[in-house]
C-alpha cells in the first residue's frame, strides 16, 4: 500500500526566502506525482506534473523534482511571496487508471 | 467560466436524510472523480469514471452511490447520512485515465448533524 508523507507539516518563512517542500512515498513504482495548491476553503489547483520517467518540472518560480529510487520528491519555491502562502499537496499516481495518494500537505505563509 | 463546478458550496443536513451534490465539467475530459477530504485535510479518492464507466471504487459505503449520466456529469448520492460522513467532497476531472493532471472543483462542505 503506497503511503505518502510530507514535511515539513507547517512552515513559515519571510518573504524573499528559498524554500523546498518535502514529499516522500514507500512504494517506488508510481507511475506519476503532482504538486498542488489548496487555498483555504478552495479546491486544488495543480502546479506540476511529473511523468515517472522524468527527473524535473518547472513553471515560473516553481521547480518540481522526482527520484524515484529514493522515494523523494521536492518543491522548489524561489523567491516566496505573500500570495505563495497556502497548503501544497503532493499527489502519487499509484496505477495507470486514474488512482492518486495524496499526502497530508504543507501548510505555508509566507510573511510579508 | 468554471471547468469544474459542483453544487452544492455547502450542505447541512440531519442523519438519516439522503442527498445529492452535483458535478459538471467543461473541459472535455474523458474521465472524473469523487474525493473525499475528513476533517484532518486527508485527501482520499471514493470513486472514478471513465467516459461513464466506473473504473475506481475504493471500499466505500454502499450507501454512496456515484451517477454518470454522460462524461460531463459525475453525480453522488448519499443515503442514510451519518455523522462520519461530514467532510469536504471534491470533484476533479482529467483527459484521461492514465494519470493526467488533475482539475478539481472548489469541493463541497457536508456537514451532517
Amino acid at each position: 500500500k503506497q503511503e505518502v508523507t510530507q514535511i515539513p507539516a507547517a512552515l513559515s518563512v519571510p518573504e524573499g526566502e528559498n524554500l523546498v517542500l518535502n514529499c516522500s512515498f514507500t512504494d517506488s513504482a508510481i507511475y506519476n506525482l503532482q504538486w498542488f495548491r489548496q487555498d483555504p476553503g478552495k479546491g486544488l489547483t495543480s502546479l506540476l506534473l511529473i511523468q515517472s520517467s522524468q527527473r524535473e518540472q518547472t513553471s515560473g518560480r516553481l521547480n518540481a523534482s522526482l527520484d524515484k529510487s529514493s522515494g523523494r520528491s521536492t518543491l522548489y519555491i524561489a523567491a516566496s511571496q505573500p500570495g505563495d502562502s497556502a497548503t501544497y499537496l503532493c499527489a502519487v499516481g499509484v496505477t495507470n487508471a486514474g488512482k492518486s495518494t495524496f499526502g497530508d500537505g504543507t501548510t505555508l505563509t509566507v510573511k510579508p | 467560466d468554471t471547468a469544474v463546478s459542483q453544487t452544492p458550496k455547502y450542505l447541512v443536513t440531519q442523519m438519516g436524510n439522503d442527498k445529492s451534490i452535483k458535478c459538471e465539467q467543461n473541459l472535455g475530459h474523458d474521465t472524473m472523480y469523487w474525493y473525499k477530504q475528513d476533517s484532518k485535510k486527508f485527501l482520499k479518492i471514493m470513486f472514478s469514471y471513465n467516459n461513464k464507466e466506473l473504473i475506481i471504487n475504493e471500499t466505500v459505503p454502499n450507501r454512496f452511490s456515484p451517477k454518470s449520466p454522460d462524461k460531463a456529469h459525475l453525480n453522488l448520492h448519499i443515503n442514510s447520512l451519518e455523522l462520519g460522513d461530514s467532510a469536504v467532497y471534491f470533484c476533479a476531472s482529467s483527459q484521461g485515465f492514465l494519470n493526467e493532471k488533475l482539475f478539481f472543483g472548489s469541493g463541497t462542505q457536508l456537514s451532517v448533524l
